[in-house]
């Protein structure tokens, strides 16, 4: 069973071009997340869904946009790259609601922005 | 904000010493939950502690919490080099269903 999968695992891009981060679950699960990764801040939320089709902002969601039209499916878009956004990409998700069961997280996805 | 602070940043023991991670967090919660990171890896899960529990136990794992304080900390006993990783607390900020973590301890366990 091949659970969550992130892809491309490893991105470089230049300033301002748009990149996709691709999550994909084989589980059903119902809620879907992104979080990003940076020393010092630990995991920041940035945008998370309970269901296909719905879609709410975390901690950090300016810059990104988010669609889930498929349940199995979470594409993180970034419109226009900026080197802030340099960082590790973490996609998860849970069958039941976060706040009682626990996440299963992708491998990450490493992007550097020129 | 975050809502979940570990401490210490960095703790280095020896192998078969006992560790000790502590978190504090801001808002009420449903449940507290730590993960486990090994380097260039996914996080992954390792204990969900409920609001109206005080103390659970998995394998050589014990977690502690104290809502009164806000605070739970993570104990792994005996520990060995594989446990060299950091180590994240997670908690539902205001009881909603999203998982807001902390910065994260970095465990090195010296063979």
């Amino acid at each position: 069973d091949a659970g969550i999968t992130q892809s491309p695992r490893y991105k470089i891009t230049e300033t301002g071009r748009q990149v996709t981060l691709m999550c994909h679950q084989t589980w059903s699960h119902s809620y879907m997340f992104w979080y990003r990764q940076d020393l010092g801040h630990g995991l920041r939320l940035i945008y998370y869904s309970a269901a296909a089709d719905i879609t709410d902002k975390g901690e950090v969601p300016d810059g990104y946009v988010v669609s889930r039209s498929k349940t199995e499916n979470f594409p993180l878009t970034l419109e226009s790259a900026t080197r802030s956004q340099t960082s590790v990409y973490f996609c998860a998700s849970t069958l039941a609601a976060a706040n009682t069961g626990e996440l299963f997280f992708g491998e990450g996805s490493r992007l550097t922005v020129l | 904000s975050q809502q979940g602070e570990e401490d210490p940043q960095a703790l280095s023991i020896q192998e078969g010493e006992n560790a000790t991670m502590n978190c504090s967090y801001k808002t009420s919660i449903n449940n507290l939950q730590w993960y486990r990171q090994n380097s260039g890896r996914g996080l992954v899960h390792l204990i969900l502690i409920r609001s109206n529990e005080r103390e659970k136990h998995s394998g050589r794992l014990r977690v502690t919490l104290d809502t009164s304080k806000k605070s739970s900390s993570l104990l792994i006993t005996a520990s060995r080099a594989a446990d060299t990783a950091s180590y994240f607390c997670a908690t539902d900020e205001d009881s909603s269903y999203k998982l807001i973590f902390g910065s994260g301890t970095r465990l090195l366990v010296r063979p």
